[in-house]
């Protein structure tokens, strides 16, 4: 059974940096799979920021790739998003999850995290 | 802003059937067979009950139940029973640089 969970700050301020980790367990990230970050907000829903793949290799919605940066650390079986130059418009629940599929980069994810509620406020 | 759209709301009794649409466009769902939905609980995470238009996740109820013709896509739910009484969200794949988009959501009401 895999399990995924969300850790880091719940309280960034406005032009900072947004860090969250995703740490795995029951599953080794070295085995497989893409590995997902999705927020979601009142305002613009459920919104998938980007997946990363054991290799580091990462795919970003075109949206947020000018910011956002995943990385993979295979050693601790986690992975890490952080969003660069927040505003309030970053202030959103951010999810981990995995895809059904081991070949699917984004589609179908069928094992999540609780979410992490991050606040962007001074 | 989503590039799906699903009414904001529907409702039912128990026992009764209920089906939620998800209207994407021809770069979406109409070019791929690639339709997700998700159940939320408040204060939950999302959880898949369908991918791939039809398919069900192992554990999922066989209450519901997906489709497609053309542009759009629908989930059905047989049955309606108080549990079932949550947030829905469609979602596509939309090709290799937007990946995946999801639809605003339906919140489900059991009357």
């Amino acid at each position: 059974q895999v399990q995924l969970q969300e850790s880091g700050p719940g309280l960034v301020k406005p032009s900072e940096t947004l860090s969250l980790t995703c740490s795995v367990s029951g599953y080794s990230i070295s085995s497989g799979y893409y590995w997902g970050w999705i927020r979601q907000s009142p305002v613009t829903g459920l919104e998938w920021i980007g997946s990363v793949y054991r290799s580091g290799s990462a795919y970003y919605s075109p949206s947020l790739r000018s910011r956002v940066t995943i990385s993979v650390d295979t050693s601790k079986n986690q992975f890490s998003l952080t969003v660069n130059s927040v505003t309030a418009a970053d202030t959103a629940v951010y999810y981990c999850a995995r895809p059904t599929r081991a070949a699917s980069v984004a589609m179908a994810f069928d094992n999540w995290g609780q979410g992490a509620l991050v606040t962007v406020s001074s | 802003q989503s590039a799906l759209t699903q009414p904001a709301s529907v409702s039912g009794s128990p026992g009764q059937s209920i089906t939620i649409s998800c209207t994407g466009t021809i770069t979406d769902v109409g070019r791929y067979n690639y339709v997700s939905w998700y159940q939320q609980h408040p204060g939950k995470a999302p959880k898949l009950l369908i991918y791939d238009v039809y398919n069900r996740p192992s554990g999922v109820s066989t209450r519901f139940s997906g489709s497609k013709s053309g542009n759009t896509a629908s989930l059905t739910i047989s049955g309606l029973q108080a549990e079932d009484e949550a947030d829905y969200y469609c979602s596509s794949y939309t090709g290799t640089t937007n990946f995946e988009v999801f639809g605003p959501g339906t919140k489900v009401t059991v009357l």
